[in-house]
Order: structure tokens, then C-alpha cells, then sequence
């Protein structure tokens, strides 16, 4: 079975410019989660959907970020214009539905991103 | 502000030595407790607690909750170099319809042979 899927695996850029992040969750799943890593501050939730709907965006970090979840199978996150300060692993992570939330979220192989 | 706090932030042992990891939590409206490894890549989810006192196992890993102290404990015995890895604990809380997790920064555990 296919995991999470994320594109691109690493993304180097130029301050200024836009970044698109990608994201499939796993089907069936129902909630989809985008977090940041960095050695400084670990693991950070930055959004998450239930049901393609953005139910906290409370972590993300400023306007210059924005995610998207058109529909149940792709998401996106976007930081235009990036900065350097931006560098960090982003994961998605997707989980299923029911029970009240088993609380198990399956992370996708994360994209790590570069701003130069 | 809602936080989570692991200790201590890394360690290294020796193959055959035993480990506890340290989580504790301040966090509004708590759910649950988990536990990852993270290896070169994405985490990997290890456990879930919910009741405090009830300890869950698989294979030489092993953890509990008190919810009392609010804290969790990761237990690892007889270590291997496998085991080599970030162990993060995140707590849940009730937010949204699925809840949402609350990260600490990681254990960072080397088992050398």
C-alpha cells in the first residue's frame, strides 16, 4: 500500500522566490496534517484539515505561508515569498477517521527545503 | 502556552544497556500521550496511552502515563544499535474533530555496539 506521498523530496531556492510543497495522503484518510522540523524548534504543527477543511492554522508561522486541500486526495503548502529563515524538513501526515481519533498519524517522507 | 518536554535531550549507551526516555506535558484539554522514532526519515508511531497507570509493551520497548504527574516514560531494555534514533513524545489534545499533537524536541538516543 502506498504511504503519504510528498513532492518534491528536496527543493533548493532562492530567497524571494515560491515554493509549492505537495502532499497525498493515504485514501480513506480523513485528516491531513503539515508540520515543520528544524533543529531548533523540532517538530511543529503548522495546519491541519478534517474533511478537506482547515481546522487549525494556528502554527503557521505568517501570511507568507498558505496550504490548501482541494480535495480528499492532494494537498499543498505554499511560502511565497520564501526566506532563508524557511529552510527546514516539511512533513505531511494523513489519519483516519473514526473512534475519535486513534491519534496514530502516518507521516510522509517529508521534503526538505533549502532557501538560499 | 501549551508544551511538551523530553529528557534528557540525547544519549548514548552501550548494546545491552536499558534506557528511559522522559516526556512531560502542559497541555489545555489533554487526550492522549504518543510516542515515536524517527529514524533517517519521516517518525514512525510507537504508542498511544490515554489511561495513566496502564503500561503498553511491544517487544523490549515498553511505556506508561500518569496523568497525575502529568509525564510518560519510554522504557527500551536490552538496546540494541537499531534502536539508534530520535524518540519523540507528543501529546493530544481535544482541538478540532481529530484532535492535534503537541510535539517535544526529541531524545536523541546513540546505542553504540
Amino acid at each position: 500500500d502506498a504511504g503519504v506521498i510528498q513532492s518534491p523530496r528536496h527543493e533548493v531556492t532562492e530567497m524571494g522566490q515560491e515554493v509549492t510543497l505537495r502532499c497525498k495522503p493515504i485514501s480513506g484518510h480523513n485528516s491531513l496534517f503539515w508540520y515543520r522540523q528544524t533543529m531548533m524548534r523540532g517538530l511543529e504543527l503548522l495546519i491541519y484539515f478534517n474533511n478537506n477543511v482547515p481546522i487549525d492554522d494556528s502554527g503557521m508561522p505568517e501570511d507568507r505561508f498558505s496550504a490548501k486541500m482541494p480535495n480528499a486526495s492532494f494537498s499543498t503548502l505554499k511560502i511565497q515569498p520564501s526566506e532563508p529563515r524557511d529552510s527546514a524538513v516539511y512533513f505531511c501526515a494523513s489519519s483516519p477517521p473514526g473512534r475519535g481519533g486513534s491519534g496514530e498519524q502516518f507521516f510522509g517522507p517529508g521534503t526538505r527545503l533549502t532557501v538560499l | 502556552e501549551d508544551k511538551v518536554v523530553q529528557s534528557p535531550l540525547s544519549l548514548v549507551v552501550h548494546e545491552g544497556d536499558t534506557v528511559t526516555l522522559n516526556c512531560s506535558y502542559e497541555v489545555t484539554n489533554f487526550r492522549s500521550l504518543l510516542w515515536y522514532k524517527q529514524e533517517k526519515k519521516a517518525p514512525t508511531f510507537l504508542f498511544m496511552l490515554t489511561s495513566s497507570g496502564i503500561e503498553k509493551k511491544s517487544g523490549r520497548l515498553s511505556s506508561i502515563l500518569d496523568k497525575k504527574e502529568l509525564s510518560s516514560i519510554l522504557n527500551i531494555t536490552a538496546t540494541q544499535t537499531g534502536d539508534s534514533a530520535i524518540y519523540l513524545c507528543a501529546a493530544m489534545n481535544y482541538g478540532g474533530s481529530q484532535g492535534n499533537l503537541i510535539f517535544g524536541k526529541g531524545t536523541k538516543l546513540s546505542v553504540k555496539p
